[in-house]
């Protein structure tokens, strides 16, 4: 299995502004991924994450909105840039080991 | 392409009498399929998976799921319910090492 940590848990925030997200995984991994969940609704794939190499991103989504890095195999960061009250969610991170997905804690944003 | 259909967005159930949250999926490929369940403000926890094994899979906390290629089902099932099973359960596929689809979800109330 592995251990996900997230920072923050969560925040409030006004719009305009940007936050991000951290990410640390407990052992090393190739791919991470970003994951949103709006409020009451199911969860979304956000983007993938290589290390070394530019994230790849779901339709819908773009780079200069959420940017991410990878910096090495353990840890990777999320941005929500420009902030509205559309991007109030729940902001997961997400690694595969052993052909199970496992997910960290979220971070829980609210967007004023 | 990959999509999963959870039927029932609610199941109420009475403690005691089994649990029965339905799922179907449509996948290209063989798929790796999984449950997992999400308490109020609380992280996604793994129940169970299958990934090409046997077809009646066995989780925690009692709950299974059969995986039945001619239906393209994967139903969850539980014999008798507890009140801390009340969650919101999300099925979930995947057939491209990481990017899983999740279903819509079911919110499985339990009554005393």
């Amino acid at each position: 299995s592995a251990v996900i940590s997230q920072k923050p848990s969560r925040d409030i925030c006004q719009r305009g502004t940007s936050l991000t997200i951290q990410c640390q995984v407990d052992s090393q991994v190739t791919m991470m991924f970003w994951y949103r969940q709006q409020p009451g609704q199911s969860l979304t794939l956000i983007a993938t994450a290589n290390q070394g190499s530019e994230a790849t991103y779901e339709s819908g989504f773009v780079i200069d909105k959420f940017p991410i890095s990878r910096p090495n195999l353990t840890f990777s960061t999320l941005t929500v840039s420009n902030m509205s009250p559309e991007d109030s969610s729940i902001y997961l991170c997400s690694v595969e080991t052993l052909d199970t997905q496992y997910f960290g804690p979220g971070t829980r944003l609210t967007v004023l | 392409a990959q999509s999963v259909t959870q039927l029932d967005s609610h199941v109420s159930v009475s403690e005691g009498t089994p649990v029965l949250l339905r799922c179907n999926y449509s996948s290209s490929y063989s798929p790796s399929l999984f449950w997992y369940v999400q308490h109020p403000n609380k992280g996604l926890q793994l129940l169970l998976k299958y990934t090409s094994a046997a077809t009646l899979v066995k989780g925690i906390n009692g709950f299974e799921a059969e995986f039945k290629k001619s239906e393209t089902s994967f139903h969850l099932t539980k014999p008798s319910a507890h009140m801390s099973d009340a969650a919101e359960y999300f099925c979930v596929v995947n057939t491209n090492a990481g990017k899983s689809t999740f279903g819509d979800g079911t919110t499985l109330t339990v009554k005393p």
